[in-house]
């Protein structure tokens, strides 16, 4: 059974580009959250998608979008990147299920360096 | 916003002893825990968890507790080995949502 897959591993681009990152859930899960996490600190929620559908957001700008496909893969965009946005790009995936407590698997993550 | 946070940054432990490492919480509505553990180049691994109407959980040579009162909660380790040297970070969720909170992660170093 695969567990969470992430593209690309590591991906370097330049201030100003775009960059897409890919996330497949583990199998049997419908739900994926995205999280970002800089050198040294803990993950931040950046948000969810259930049901092809952005369900939560954390503090994030709107450079930062999302979809779900009907497979429950996902996508992460960043546009008009930052040097700020290099960190560890993290899936995770779970179930949803009543009271919203389903624990969350997470990927090897993508290594995005802003130049 | 409220957050996770950890006692200890960095935790140093010879092989075969136990190790506890201590989290705070400042969410009183937070009602689901998990404790994960992330080596060098890979993403978090979950290790286990505890909801809120739960003082303790334990597995495989660990076991976390949770202190409501003083929204505390811990992660022990029985008989740590060196493949236990990692970061652990403990997370909090609540309001069944599913967006979790991570402190900022404590590095536990087994010394062989």
């Amino acid at each position: 059974d695969a567990g969470v897959t992430q593209s690309p591993t590591h991906l370097i681009k330049t201030r100003g580009q775009q960059v897409t990152l890919r996330c497949s859930p583990k199998s049997g899960h419908d739900t994926v959250s995205w999280y970002q996490q800089a050198l040294g600190q803990g993950p931040q929620f950046i948000f969810q998608y259930y049901e092809e559908e952005e369900r939560q957001r954390g503090n994030f700008p709107d450079r930062f979008s999302g979809h779900q496909f009907p497979n429950y893969s996902s996508e992460l965009n960043v546009n008009a990147l930052l040097l700020g946005d290099s960190a560890l790009y993290l899936c995770a995936s779970s179930e949803r299920g009543l009271g919203g407590q389903e624990t969350q698997y997470f990927g090897p993550g993508t290594r995005l360096l802003v130049l | 916003g409220e957050s996770v946070g950890l006692h200890l940054p960095t935790l140093s432990v010879q092989e075969g002893d136990n190790s506890i490492i201590n989290c705070a919480y400042s969410n009183s509505a937070s009602d689901y825990f998990i404790w994960y553990k992330q080596e060098s180049g890979k993403g978090p691994q979950f290790i286990i968890d505890i909801r809120s109407n739960m003082d303790k959980r334990q597995g495989q040579r660990v076991t976390v507790l949770l202190n409501k009162t003083v929204k505390h909660l811990s992660l022990q380790i029985a008989a740590t080995q060196p493949g236990d040297s990692a970061v652990y970070f403990c997370a909090e969720t609540y309001n069944a949502g599913n967006m979790l909170t991570f402190g900022g992660g404590t590095r536990l170093m087994v010394k062989p």
